[in-house]
Protein backbone atom coordinates (compact mmCIF):
# COMPACT_ATOMS: atom_id res chain seq x y z
CA UNK A 1 0.00 0.00 0.00
CA UNK A 2 1.28 3.30 -0.63
CA UNK A 3 1.69 5.55 2.25
CA UNK A 4 3.69 7.59 4.06
CA UNK A 5 6.16 6.27 7.02
CA UNK A 6 8.02 7.90 9.76
CA UNK A 7 10.32 7.00 11.99
CA UNK A 8 10.88 6.61 14.89
CA UNK A 9 7.38 6.65 16.49
CA UNK A 10 9.05 8.22 19.71
CA UNK A 11 12.46 9.87 20.10
CA UNK A 12 14.14 11.29 23.59
CA UNK A 13 17.02 14.05 23.00
CA UNK A 14 19.43 15.35 25.57
CA UNK A 15 19.99 19.12 25.66
CA UNK A 16 22.73 20.28 23.31
CA UNK A 17 22.09 17.02 20.84
CA UNK A 18 21.08 16.79 17.04
CA UNK A 19 18.19 14.16 16.36
CA UNK A 20 16.85 13.31 12.76
CA UNK A 21 13.42 12.19 11.75
CA UNK A 22 13.11 10.11 8.89
CA UNK A 23 10.24 10.48 6.43
CA UNK A 24 9.58 8.04 3.69
CA UNK A 25 7.10 8.07 0.56
CA UNK A 26 5.89 5.73 -1.77
CA UNK A 27 3.28 7.73 -3.42
CA UNK A 28 5.08 9.43 -6.09
CA UNK A 29 4.13 12.95 -4.98
CA UNK A 30 6.51 15.48 -5.81
CA UNK A 31 5.97 17.87 -2.80
CA UNK A 32 6.98 17.14 0.51
CA UNK A 33 6.12 19.13 3.81
CA UNK A 34 7.42 19.06 7.90
CA UNK A 35 4.89 20.19 10.39
CA UNK A 36 5.42 20.45 14.20
CA UNK A 37 1.86 20.49 16.28
CA UNK A 38 1.60 21.94 19.81
CA UNK A 39 -1.16 21.02 22.38
CA UNK A 40 -3.62 23.98 21.34
CA UNK A 41 -2.33 25.16 18.35
CA UNK A 42 -2.66 24.90 14.40
CA UNK A 43 -0.21 22.79 12.30
CA UNK A 44 2.73 25.13 11.81
CA UNK A 45 5.24 24.55 8.68
CA UNK A 46 8.85 23.83 9.37
CA UNK A 47 10.07 23.62 5.77
CA UNK A 48 8.10 22.04 2.31
CA UNK A 49 9.90 21.18 -0.86
CA UNK A 50 8.27 21.12 -4.57
CA UNK A 51 10.90 19.25 -6.42
CA UNK A 52 14.58 16.89 -5.65
CA UNK A 53 17.65 19.24 -4.31
CA UNK A 54 14.91 22.15 -3.35
CA UNK A 55 13.64 23.33 -0.41
CA UNK A 56 11.55 26.42 1.21
CA UNK A 57 11.71 27.60 4.93
CA UNK A 58 8.26 27.72 6.36
CA UNK A 59 7.34 29.78 9.66
CA UNK A 60 9.18 28.35 11.50
CA UNK A 61 12.67 27.07 10.33
CA UNK A 62 14.98 28.29 12.97
CA UNK A 63 16.52 25.51 14.95
CA UNK A 64 15.82 22.63 11.66
CA UNK A 65 17.53 21.63 8.91
CA UNK A 66 15.97 19.17 5.79
CA UNK A 67 17.48 17.84 2.80
CA UNK A 68 16.02 16.47 -0.40
CA UNK A 69 18.69 14.19 -2.02
CA UNK A 70 15.42 11.66 -3.39
CA UNK A 71 12.29 12.48 -4.08
CA UNK A 72 11.16 9.74 -1.77
CA UNK A 73 12.95 10.89 1.10
CA UNK A 74 12.23 13.93 3.28
CA UNK A 75 14.77 13.80 6.53
CA UNK A 76 14.41 17.04 9.41
CA UNK A 77 16.61 17.36 11.33
CA UNK A 78 16.34 18.92 15.00
CA UNK A 79 19.38 20.75 15.83
CA UNK A 80 20.57 21.54 19.23
CA UNK A 81 19.67 25.64 18.33
CA UNK A 82 16.02 24.78 18.39
CA UNK A 83 15.27 26.06 22.10
CA UNK A 84 12.26 24.13 22.81
CA UNK A 85 11.83 21.19 20.37
CA UNK A 86 9.37 18.94 22.33
CA UNK A 87 6.42 18.48 19.88
CA UNK A 88 4.90 16.05 17.54
CA UNK A 89 6.39 15.88 14.44
CA UNK A 90 4.16 15.06 11.18
CA UNK A 91 5.40 14.87 7.46
CA UNK A 92 3.46 14.97 4.67
CA UNK A 93 3.17 14.78 0.60
CA UNK A 94 1.05 16.23 -1.95
CA UNK A 95 1.02 16.01 -5.67
CA UNK A 96 3.25 18.89 -7.50
CA UNK A 97 2.13 22.01 -7.60
CA UNK A 98 -0.71 22.70 -10.99
CA UNK A 99 -2.07 19.12 -10.69
CA UNK A 100 -5.50 18.81 -9.17
CA UNK A 101 -5.50 17.47 -5.88
CA UNK A 102 -1.76 19.71 -5.27
CA UNK A 103 -3.54 20.88 -1.92
CA UNK A 104 -4.18 17.65 -0.06
CA UNK A 105 -1.72 16.71 2.28
CA UNK A 106 -1.37 13.03 3.14
CA UNK A 107 0.30 12.69 6.30
CA UNK A 108 2.56 10.05 8.19
CA UNK A 109 1.50 8.92 11.83
CA UNK A 110 3.71 11.09 13.57
CA UNK A 111 7.65 11.52 15.39
CA UNK A 112 7.14 12.01 19.02
CA UNK A 113 10.01 13.84 20.15
CA UNK A 114 10.88 14.75 24.13
CA UNK A 115 13.83 16.37 25.23
CA UNK A 116 15.29 15.28 28.50
CA UNK B 1 -2.94 38.64 9.56
CA UNK B 2 -4.56 35.41 8.08
CA UNK B 3 -6.33 33.48 10.81
CA UNK B 4 -8.53 30.14 10.96
CA UNK B 5 -10.38 30.08 14.42
CA UNK B 6 -12.04 26.52 15.21
CA UNK B 7 -14.92 26.46 17.81
CA UNK B 8 -15.84 25.03 19.75
CA UNK B 9 -12.68 23.29 20.97
CA UNK B 10 -14.27 20.51 22.51
CA UNK B 11 -17.55 19.42 22.12
CA UNK B 12 -19.36 15.85 23.79
CA UNK B 13 -22.18 14.46 22.55
CA UNK B 14 -24.09 11.52 23.48
CA UNK B 15 -24.56 8.83 20.00
CA UNK B 16 -27.23 9.99 17.84
CA UNK B 17 -26.85 13.65 18.80
CA UNK B 18 -26.27 15.63 16.06
CA UNK B 19 -24.30 18.65 15.95
CA UNK B 20 -22.01 21.25 14.24
CA UNK B 21 -18.36 21.76 14.46
CA UNK B 22 -17.56 25.48 13.06
CA UNK B 23 -14.11 27.33 11.10
CA UNK B 24 -14.11 30.89 10.34
CA UNK B 25 -11.26 32.43 8.47
CA UNK B 26 -10.05 35.78 7.78
CA UNK B 27 -8.65 35.52 4.77
CA UNK B 28 -10.50 36.83 1.19
CA UNK B 29 -10.22 35.15 -1.79
CA UNK B 30 -9.22 31.74 -0.53
CA UNK B 31 -7.81 29.36 -2.99
CA UNK B 32 -9.87 25.83 -0.72
CA UNK B 33 -11.12 25.47 2.25
CA UNK B 34 -9.68 21.37 4.09
CA UNK B 35 -11.17 19.55 6.20
CA UNK B 36 -9.21 16.79 7.83
CA UNK B 37 -9.74 13.90 10.99
CA UNK B 38 -7.53 12.96 13.24
CA UNK B 39 -7.33 10.15 15.88
CA UNK B 40 -5.26 10.07 19.02
CA UNK B 41 -1.41 9.58 18.23
CA UNK B 42 -1.77 9.61 14.18
CA UNK B 43 -1.54 12.18 11.11
CA UNK B 44 -4.50 14.10 9.90
CA UNK B 45 -6.56 12.30 7.44
CA UNK B 46 -8.55 14.44 4.57
CA UNK B 47 -11.98 14.29 4.52
CA UNK B 48 -13.13 17.66 2.09
CA UNK B 49 -11.92 20.38 0.03
CA UNK B 50 -14.66 23.38 -1.06
CA UNK B 51 -13.75 25.57 -2.89
CA UNK B 52 -16.54 28.16 -3.01
CA UNK B 53 -19.45 29.75 -0.97
CA UNK B 54 -22.31 27.58 -0.88
CA UNK B 55 -20.89 24.58 -2.18
CA UNK B 56 -21.15 20.88 -0.03
CA UNK B 57 -19.69 17.98 0.14
CA UNK B 58 -20.91 14.80 2.02
CA UNK B 59 -19.48 11.69 3.42
CA UNK B 60 -21.16 9.37 5.55
CA UNK B 61 -22.61 11.15 8.75
CA UNK B 62 -20.56 14.25 7.81
CA UNK B 63 -21.11 16.92 5.63
CA UNK B 64 -19.15 20.01 5.38
CA UNK B 65 -20.64 23.17 4.27
CA UNK B 66 -18.99 26.45 3.16
CA UNK B 67 -20.05 30.49 3.42
CA UNK B 68 -17.62 33.60 2.63
CA UNK B 69 -16.28 33.69 6.30
CA UNK B 70 -16.59 30.47 7.66
CA UNK B 71 -17.03 26.54 7.43
CA UNK B 72 -19.03 24.07 8.76
CA UNK B 73 -18.65 20.10 9.34
CA UNK B 74 -22.45 18.72 10.50
CA UNK B 75 -22.30 15.33 12.01
CA UNK B 76 -25.58 13.58 11.95
CA UNK B 77 -26.42 10.45 14.34
CA UNK B 78 -22.76 10.26 15.29
CA UNK B 79 -21.54 7.38 16.12
CA UNK B 80 -18.64 6.60 18.94
CA UNK B 81 -15.76 5.99 16.19
CA UNK B 82 -16.51 9.35 14.63
CA UNK B 83 -14.90 10.53 18.24
CA UNK B 84 -11.20 12.09 17.08
CA UNK B 85 -10.46 16.01 16.36
CA UNK B 86 -11.07 17.37 12.95
CA UNK B 87 -8.80 20.16 11.48
CA UNK B 88 -10.05 22.90 9.52
CA UNK B 89 -7.40 24.34 6.79
CA UNK B 90 -7.26 27.32 4.19
CA UNK B 91 -5.65 28.37 1.70
CA UNK B 92 -4.56 31.65 0.89
CA UNK B 93 -4.96 33.53 -2.36
CA UNK B 94 -1.59 33.23 -4.79
CA UNK B 95 -0.90 36.87 -3.98
CA UNK B 96 -0.70 36.12 -0.03
CA UNK B 97 3.31 35.79 0.28
CA UNK B 98 3.04 32.77 2.42
CA UNK B 99 0.75 30.78 0.38
CA UNK B 100 0.63 27.78 1.99
CA UNK B 101 -1.76 26.43 4.00
CA UNK B 102 -3.01 28.29 7.37
CA UNK B 103 -4.77 25.71 10.05
CA UNK B 104 -6.76 25.98 12.85
CA UNK B 105 -6.42 24.72 16.19
CA UNK B 106 -8.75 21.66 15.78
CA UNK B 107 -12.08 20.69 17.68
CA UNK B 108 -12.19 17.55 19.90
CA UNK B 109 -14.94 15.51 19.19
CA UNK B 110 -16.49 12.71 22.00
CA UNK B 111 -18.95 11.13 21.49
CA UNK B 112 -20.34 9.06 24.34
CA UNK B 113 -22.19 5.70 23.99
Amino acid sequence: DGGITQSPKYLFRKEGQNVTLSCEQNLNHDAMYWYRQDPGQGLRLIYYSQIVNDFQKGDIAEGYSVSREKKESFPLTVTSAQKNPTAFYLCASSIGKGSSGANVLTFGAGSRLTVL
Amino acid sequence: EDQVTQSPEALRLQEGESSSLNCSYTVSGLRGLFWYRQDPGKGPEFLFTLYSAGEEKEKERLKATLTKKESFLHITAPKPEDSATYLCAIKPPWWDSNYQLIWGAGTKLIIKP
